[in-house]
């Protein structure tokens, strides 16, 4: 079966700081994987998408950035947090070369800027 | 920017009673629709992906309906459980310049079940 896995849970960090928020996928191989945001009072918004390693799409733009060195990893990062950036981040996974899946979701992350 | 609309907002039930939300979203370019539950301290938990017009899906007491032609579906939980309480939301794919995996979610209905 297939696990995802996210962390860490909560991270509180000063403006201007850098930022890495890890996921990862076990179980299955070449996963679509994305990135969402909880934004207070907003509905999940999707970030990033990746339907292979090294191929990165952003949905909206915005200070944060996101790789996919290994196949079954996605990094979201940024160089300088702003207030703005707080908010619940969500990892997601779903079978690729298969339409309509689900998506699978890990626990999330709690980031808050202060 | 599409927009996917979810209502009420919340809803607060007893035990034993049957309620549904609406999710109504882009009648266009329609690829499929999904529901998930996202119970507090947990990660959101996939219901169902419904891609056919008048299509019906049930897992339980849960079921769901689907109108593509005039973009809504229907949740409906019938016999409500305290085990029931979490946000439900629904999740378009489609639209100008969408995908299958591009998802565009509603802002979710808050289910409240008082024992």
């Amino acid at each position: 079966s297939q696990t995802i896995h996210q962390w860490p849970a909560t991270l509180v960090q000063p403006v201007g700081s850098p930022l890495s928020l890890e996921c990862t996928v076990e179980g299955t191989s070449n996963p679509n994987l994305y990135w969402y945001r909880q934004a207070a009072g907003r509905g999940l918004q999707l970030l990033f998408y990746s339907v292979g390693i090294g191929q990165i799409s952003s949905e909206v733009p915005q200070n944060l950035s996101a790789s996919r060195p290994q196949d079954r990893q996605f990094i979201l990062s940024s160089k300088k947090l702003l207030l703005s950036d707080s908010g619940f981040y969500l990892c997601a996974w779903s079978f690729s070369r298969q339409v309509n899946q689900p998506q699978h979701f890990g626990d999330g992350t709690r980031l808050s800027i202060l | 920017i599409l927009n996917v609309e979810q209502s009420p907002q919340s809803l607060h039930v007893q035990e034993g009673d049957s309620t549904n939300f609406t999710c109504s979203f882009p009648s266009s370019n329609f690829y499929a629709l999904h529901w998930y539950r996202w119970e507090t301290a947990k990660s959101p938990e996939a219901l169902f992906v419904m891609t056919l017009n008048g299509d019906e899906k049930k897992k339980g007491r849960i079921s769901a309906t689907l109108n593509t032609k005039e973009g809504y579906s229907y949740l409906y939980i019938k016999g409500s459980q305290p085990e029931d309480s979490a946000t439900y939301l629904c999740a378009f794919s489609g639209g100008s310049g969408g995908s299958n995996y591009k998802l565009t979610f509603g802002k979710g209905t808050l289910l409240t079940v008082n024992p």
